[in-house]
C-alpha cells in the first residue's frame, strides 16, 4: 500500500497568513495527488486535484504543486472560513490512501 | 450541480449486517465510478470502496475485504455498502463521493455522511 504521510499534523495562523502543507508518498505517484478541505459535520470539499489543478469555484487562494513522492498546498492570505482539517489523498493505486490529516486553527 | 444523499445509518450489534444506500442526482449516474470514504470519531478519512461505472469491477480496503459488498442500481440512481459481520472499528460516518474520470480521477462530488455505530 501506498503511504501518504503529511506535515504538519496541526497549525496555528493568523487571518491574512500564508501557510503551507506538505504531503509525501512513499513511492511515486507522478500527479494523482488530491487535497481536501474538511470541516466538522460538513462533506469533505474537493480543493486541488491531479496535484496542480484548482477544482471550479475554489478560490485562487489555494494552490497545489508537486509530482513524484512530494506534495505541497499553499493557501494565500488565510481566510476565516479556511480554518478546517486539510488531507491530502492518492488516486495512483487501489487502496486509495489519505494522510493522516492537518488541523489548521485561528491564532 | 451534483448531488449525494447518504441514509441507512444507525446502531448495530457487532456481527450483525447494515445497508448504507447514496442517492445520486443532478448528474448522470451511470456514468461515474463512485467510492465510499469512512471516518472514524477522532481519526482521519479512510477509503473503504470503489465500483466502476458499470459495476464491472470493485475495489476494498484490506480492513473491509470479505466483509463489505458495493453495488450499484443504475437505473435507480443508487449506490450500496452492504456491511457484513460488522466490528466495533467500523463505527464511522460513511460517506459516498464520486469518481469524474478514469485513472485517478477527481472526487468532486461527496455527501454529508450517515453515521454507523457498532456496540452490543
Amino acid at each position: 500500500d501506498i503511504q501518504m504521510t503529511q506535515s504538519p499534523s496541526s497549525l496555528s495562523a493568523f487571518v491574512g497568513d500564508r501557510v503551507t502543507i506538505t504531503c509525501r508518498a512513499s513511492q511515486s505517484i507522478s500527479t494523482f495527488l488530491n487535497w481536501y478541505q474538511h470541516k466538522p459535520g460538513k462533506a469533505p470539499k474537493l480543493l486541488i486535484y491531479d496535484a496542480s489543478r484548482l477544482q471550479s469555484g475554489v478560490p485562487s487562494r489555494f494552490s497545489g504543486s508537486g509530482s513524484g513522492t512530494d506534495f505541497t498546498l499553499t493557501i494565500n492570505t488565510l481566510q476565516p472560513e479556511d480554518f478546517a482539517t486539510y488531507y491530502c489523498q492518492q488516486s495512483y493505486s487501489s487502496p486509495y490512501t489519505f494522510g493522516q490529516g492537518t488541523n489548521l486553527g485561528i491564532k | 450541480q451534483g448531488q449525494l444523499v447518504e441514509s441507512g445509518g444507525g446502531v448495530v450489534q457487532p456481527g450483525r449486517s447494515l445497508t448504507l444506500s447514496c442517492a445520486a442526482s443532478g448528474y448522470t449516474f451511470r456514468s461515474h465510478g463512485m467510492h465510499w470514504v469512512r471516518q472514524a470519531p477522532g481519526k482521519g478519512l479512510e477509503w473503504v470502496a470503489v465500483i466502476w461505472y458499470d459495476g464491472s469491477i470493485k475495489n476494498y480496503a484490506g480492513s473491509v475485504m470479505g466483509r463489505f459488498i458495493v453495488s450499484r442500481d443504475n437505473s435507480k440512481n443508487i449506490l450500496y455498502l452492504e456491511m457484513n459481520s460488522v466490528r466495533v472499528e467500523d463505527t464511522a460516518v460513511y460517506y459516498c463521493a464520486r469518481l469524474y474520470g478514469d485513472k485517478g480521477g477527481k472526487w468532486d462530488y461527496w455527501g454529508q455522511g450517515t453515521l454507523v455505530t457498532v456496540s452490543s
